[in-house]
């Protein structure tokens, strides 16, 4: 069955980086984006980024950020390990939340809906 | 950016009632909505895509409408599993938006 397992809980300090990651099992990995979400503390829902496959069947592809995360987030993805990452860096105490990866589904174009969601991983930024 | 805005931002029902939950965008989207359910604590399932397509394994209790600007989700025959919060998100135009969210309780 489709399983999307994130990385463990983190810990960082302002300033600093993480990369969290998304393990995919279950499908074939390599056809299908990737979305980053990310939910505060008693808030909801904010779209980071996504990754897409390319035409090429190689595993390469095309990322888009939100403008709002732009310059500090990156999104990978390694298709040998049916993996991929998402690095957060210049933490503040503001991107303590959730992080979830969701499965990108193709409608048409560069356009691709969420189907399956991570379990999620709580970043926490504190000094 | 698209503007996502939903009404109510919550209400009360009771097991056995039919609610509607409305989305509205700031510009046309056509039909490119999703809706998502979130229960306390845990994440989100995606419910429907393309604003009337139900996603594997979700009840045909829920149904989607609208294309557009306005969107519509209705619950019927309410079950205790139901009550959650609902985020409607446009996937027309990048950055992709959530809604802010309609708690169902």
């Amino acid at each position: 069955q489709v399983q999307l397992v994130q990385s463990g809980a983190e810990v960082k300090k302002p300033g600093a980086s993480v990369k969290l990651s998304c393990q995919a099992s279950g499908f074939t990995f390599f056809t299908y984006g990737v979305h980053w979400v990310r939910q505060a503390p008693g808030q909801g829902l904010e779209w980071m980024g996504r990754f897409i496959p390319g035409s090429g069947g190689t595993g390469d592809g095309t990322t888009k950020y939100s403008p709002k995360f732009q310059g500090r987030v990156t999104i990978t993805r390694d298709t040998s390990a049916t993996t991929a990452y998402m690095e957060l860096s210049g933490l503040r105490s503001e991107d303590t939340a959730v992080y979830y990866c969701a499965r990108g589904r193709i409608w048409f174009g560069d356009l691709y809906y969420f189907d399956y969601w991570g379990q999620g991983t709580l970043l926490t930024v504190s000094s | 950016d698209v503007q996502m805005t939903q009404s109510p931002s919550s209400l009360s029902a009771s097991v056995g009632d039919t609610v509607t939950i409305t989305c509205r965008a700031n510009q046309d989207i056509r039909n490119y909505l999703s809706w998502f359910q979130q229960k306390p604590g845990k994440v989100p399932r995606s419910l429907m895509y393309a604003a009337t397509s139900l996603q594997t394994g979700v009840s045909p209790r829920f149904t989607g409408g609208g294309s557009g600007r306005d969107f519509t989700l209705t619950i019927a025959n309410l079950q205790p599993e139901d009550f959650a919060t609902y985020y409607c998100q446009q996937f027309a135009t990048y950055p992709l938006t959530f809604g802010p969210g309609t708690k169902v309780d």
